[in-house]
């Protein structure tokens, strides 16, 4: 199984430029996340998804906007990059039931900007 | 909101021996669920173990357990026959039970070091 897919797996941006981080899962699950993590840091949760149609704000949304127009894809966007942005970007997926299913991790997108 | 606090940086235990990461978190909520993640170099995030807030029998997975104290709100985890390849980043994460508010909030993390 391919589980979680996250791509690019590195990107360069300058100053001012947008680009989209692309996230799919193959296991039908219904919940959908983004995170960051910033060199020595714990993760910190960007944006969340219960389900297509429906995201919701983590704790460090401010420069990022998502979309979940299908169960399986939960691009995230950054407009008008910032050096701040500067981090490991993780997106991740579970299914929503009554015993917590784990939640899966993607590899991870080095973003560097400059 | 909750929080999650990992009050040891870094760790290290001799090759073999036995270390304890200690995690404590502060939660409103009676039902919930505990992780710990390693995070090796490769950043990839590798579930270790995982814990029902409602079961009181602590979680097992080979060389690795926790002791999951409800009341004073601590999940430590125990690393027993360290080898080289725990050396990594360890991450204790909450995750509410509550419809809708089922994100994982991470620790800040312990970094462990195997010493041969």
């Amino acid at each position: 199984n391919a589980g979680v897919t996250q791509t690019p797996k590195f990107r360069i941006l300058k100053i001012g430029q947008s680009m989209t981080l692309q996230c799919a899962q193959d296991m039908n699950h219904n919940y959908m996340y983004w995170y960051r993590q910033d060199p020595g840091m714990g993760l910190k949760l960007i944006y969340y998804s219960v389900g297509a149609g429906i995201t919701d704000k983590g704790e460090v949304p401010n420069g990022y906007n998502v979309s979940r127009s299908t169960t399986e894809d939960f691009p995230l966007r950054l407009e008008l990059a910032a050096p701040s942005q500067t981090s490991v970007y993780f997106c991740a997926s579970s299914y929503r039931t009554d015993s917590g299913n784990t939640i899966y991790f993607g590899e991870g997108s080095w973003l560097t900007v400059v | 909101a909750q929080t999650v606090t990992q009050s040891q940086p870094e760790m290290s235990v001799q090759e073999a021996e036995t270390v304890t990461l200690s995690c404590t978190y502060d939660t409103s909520e009676s039902d919930y669920y505990l992780f710990w993640y390693k995070q090796p170099p490769s950043r990839q995030m590798i579930l270790v173990i995982r814990q029902e807030a409602y079961k009181q029998q602590n979680a097992t997975e080979n060389r690795f357990s926790v002791n999951f104290q409800k009341a004073a709100k601590s999940f430590s985890l125990k690393i027993s026959d360290s080898q080289l390849g725990d050396a990594a980043m360890y991450f204790c994460a909450y995750r509410s039970s509550n419809f809708g508010n089922e994100k994982l909030t991470f620790g800040t993390g312990t970094r462990l070091t195997i010493i041969p």
